[in-house]
């Protein structure tokens, strides 16, 4: 039973426009979501996260909105630049504090 | 500061063999958490450790195992390797419990585990 759902395997886009990443989750009791991007072999990198309590979080480029009503959420990065190009995974903390990931999303930002 | 490393990089295992998988977290940092990353997943949590206890635990079988040393470097352990434990396994250092620290966890690079 997947909790945290990117159902995007991947997403490519043109530098300078949007990338929009989507993120739909099942557990309720979730109570704080984070994103992570990842470089090949390197870890998961922090980004941005965002608190059950609010619903959008900005830092610079990146920004993160959350519908909790739809249990959906969203990482919009603009503008888009090639250095962006990773792998995405949204992450949310439970109850025991334990972070439950999605399966990633691959972003390609084309020049 | 030094960051999170992790040896070995990759390793081949045969089924039933035992593996372990060591972490040096970074500068600072008295937690670790563990997750398994398989192929076309994201990661999942195996355990966390906080000042040499284990404090977390994932939906994994108790021949998962760790250690934390007095230093902060960990190792995991996995008995009796079964074809679906081959996987990237990630450590993550933290300064404070996972429910304190979840934005800064820092992760190492992995340990690609294959078993035949």
């Amino acid at each position: 039973d997947q909790q945290v759902k990117q159902n995007s395997p991947s997403l490519s886009v043109q530098e300078g426009r949007i990338s929009i990443l989507n993120c739909d989750y099942t557990n309720s009791m979730f109570d704080y979501f984070l994103w992570y991007k990842k470089y090949p072999a390197e870890g998961p990198t922090f980004l941005i996260s965002i608190s059950s309590i609010k619903d959008k979080n900005e830092d610079g480029r990146f920004t993160v909105f959350l519908n909790k009503s739809a249990k959906h959420l969203s990482l919009h990065i603009v503008p888009s630049q090639p250095g962006d190009s990773a792998v995405y995974f949204c992450a949310a903390r439970g109850s025991n504090y334990k972070l439950t990931f999605g399966k990633g999303t691959l972003l390609t930002v084309n020049p | 500061e030094t960051g999170v490393t992790q040896s070995p990089t990759h390793l081949i295992k045969t089924r039933g063999q035992q593996v372990t998988l060591r972490c040096s977290s970074q500068s600072g940092h008295n937690t670790v958490s563990w997750y398994q990353q398989a192929l076309g997943q994201g990661p999942q949590f195996i355990f966390q450790y906080y000042r040499e206890e284990e404090n977390g635990r994932g939906n994994f079988p108790p021949r998962f195992s760790g250690l934390q040393f007095p230093n902060y470097s960990s190792e995991l352990n996995v008995n009796a390797l079964e074809l679906d434990d081959s996987a990237l396994y990630l450590c993550a250092s933290s300064w404070g419990q996972l429910h304190q620290s979840t934005d800064t966890q820092y992760f190492g690079p992995g340990t690609r585990l294959t078993v035949l």
